[in-house]
């Protein structure tokens, strides 16, 4: 079983809201991913980070941002939600090493915004 | 919300059956490559990978194949059963970058 965990699981809420998405892993990986997913459709990287205090933008443009102030640690905040950001957001780590970067993955958080 | 990217291709197979899903890279950079599993409600989970100075690696009821010539991964699934229907995803990182991309994806069906 996975040791990175994602809360809430669900998530409803009304336009314009502040909302954040936690994500904690407790393997001490110090890299770590946001992936937008859609229903049926492809993972796309919004967000990751190398360690503590560093965060970067991935591929997909979001207007999502990210902090990163312990290793553990890797929450993902929307201030003003709309319904295009509906979606389900998944959390990833890994650790640093020569070989493949494995991610592990949390189980999403899935987002609707009315 | 506004769909973002393609959906994914279907690929029907009945129990007992040998699978076979394929994917195109497209970084000749990459060093490594991954599939992944995603059943439903969950994330995605770690099955193979391969290196890319390697053109076959074999898990459990499981082989990755390897073309760099064409930029083509494939996954053989052996005798596939309902617990195999899943979404399957490939991915490539280069190393000294670690950053991974993940591929198109593909819905594995098992007929019963």
């Amino acid at each position: 079983e996975a040791d990175i965990y994602q809360t809430p699981r669900y998530l409803v809420i009304g336009t314009g809201k502040k909302i954040t998405l936690e994500c904690s892993q407790t393997m001490g990986h110090d890299k770590m991913y946001w992936y937008q997913q859609d229903p049926g459709m492809e993972l796309h990287l919004i967000h990751y980070s190398y360690g503590v205090n560093s965060t970067e933008k991935g591929d997909l443009s979001s207007e999502s941002t990210v902090s990163r102030i312990r290793t553990e640690h890797f929450p993902l905040t929307l201030e003003s939600a709309r319904p295009s950001h509906t979606s389900q957001y998944l959390c990833a780590s890994s650790e640093t090493g020569s070989g493949a970067n494995v991610l592990t993955f949390g189980a999403g958080s899935r987002l609707t915004v009315l | 919300g506004e769909s973002v990217g393609l959906h994914l291709p279907t690929l029907s197979v009945q129990e007992g059956d040998n699978s076979i899903i394929n994917c195109a890279y497209s970084n000749s950079a990459s060093d490594y490559f991954i599939w992944y599993k995603q059943e439903s409600g969950k994330g995605p989970q770690f099955i193979i990978d391969i290196r890319s100075n390697m053109d076959k690696r074999q898990g459990q009821r499981v082989t990755v194949l390897l073309n760099k010539t064409v930029k083509h991964l494939s996954l053989q699934i052996a005798a596939t059963q309902p617990g195999d229907s899943a979404v399957y995803f490939c991915a490539e990182n280069i190393g000294g970058y670690q950053k991974v991309t993940f591929g198109t994806g593909t819905k594995l069906q098992v007929i019963p």
